[in-house]
């Protein structure tokens, strides 16, 4: 498969709870994105890795929201003491800079985790 | 601030025919991307088409095609030939040049297109 994958696609917990995210971009993309889609709505950026390195955060990123990339493969997304406003569908996307697979500099999106809070 | 609208929440069109979805940005900047993808009900966002603003040509790939006008900032799709896997949310979006280094897509609220067979 040489496409985003994200796991879990489906996620429901209580509030406080925290729950974590695994993005797994297409091989050899070194930027990493994460969007958060709302019912209606079109995807928001939260953050935004080139390599393993976290160069932007939006302000939709509050102090529960951690992002990783460790040796610039995959990503995690944790969010600490969910709350319901926190139930959306998580969407990563990868992209080449320079060479790389598919249209340079045109980012591909995974499925998704749509999260639940109860 | 770059903002993107999509002024029509849902069209509908008879399979077969032709229909075209609005797009209108707001930049200060001259040189960016824009795009259309496609979200399928319960699948995820595939790109359907996107454009340089700095090639006057308008993009085409198959039976999609764009009206790009840089000096009105705005982007529509047109989709020929309509078919039953057409259905989706069309989303428009926006990206800064890859010069600036974030390239972080900015969307628009998206057009629900209903194929009617």
């Amino acid at each position: 498969d040489t496409g985003v994958s994200q796991d879990p696609r489906h996620k429901i917990t209580k509030r406080g709870q925290n729950v974590t995210f695994r993005c797994d971009p297409i091989s050899e993309h070194n930027r990493l994105y994460w969007y958060r889609q709302t019912l209606g709505q079109g995807p928001e950026f939260l953050t935004y890795f080139q390599n393993e390195a976290q160069l932007e955060k939006s302000r939709l990123l509050s102090d529960r929201f951690s992002a990783e990339r460790p040796k610039g493969s995959f990503s995690t997304l944790e969010i600490q003491r969910t709350e319901q406003g926190d139930s959306a569908m998580y969407l990563c996307a990868s992209s080449a800079l320079g060479q790389g697979k598919g249209i340079r500099d045109t980012q591909y999106f995974g499925p998704g985790t749509r999260l639940t809070v109860l | 601030a770059q903002t993107v609208t999509q002024s029509q929440p849902e069209m509908s069109v008879q399979e077969a025919e032709t229909v075209t979805l609005s797009c209108t940005y707001d930049t200060s900047e001259s040189d960016y991307y824009l795009f259309w993808y496609k979200q399928p009900p319960s699948r995820q966002m595939i790109l359907v088409i996107r454009q340089e603003a700095y090639k006057q040509q308008n993009a085409t790939e198959n039976r999609f095609s764009v009206n790009f006008q840089k000096a009105a900032k705005s982007f529509s799709l047109k989709i020929s030939d309509s078919q039953l896997g057409d259905a989706a949310m069309y989303f428009c979006a926006y990206r800064r040049s890859a010069n600036f280094g974030n390239e972080k897509l900015t969307f628009g609220t998206g057009t629900r297109l209903t194929i009617i067979p």
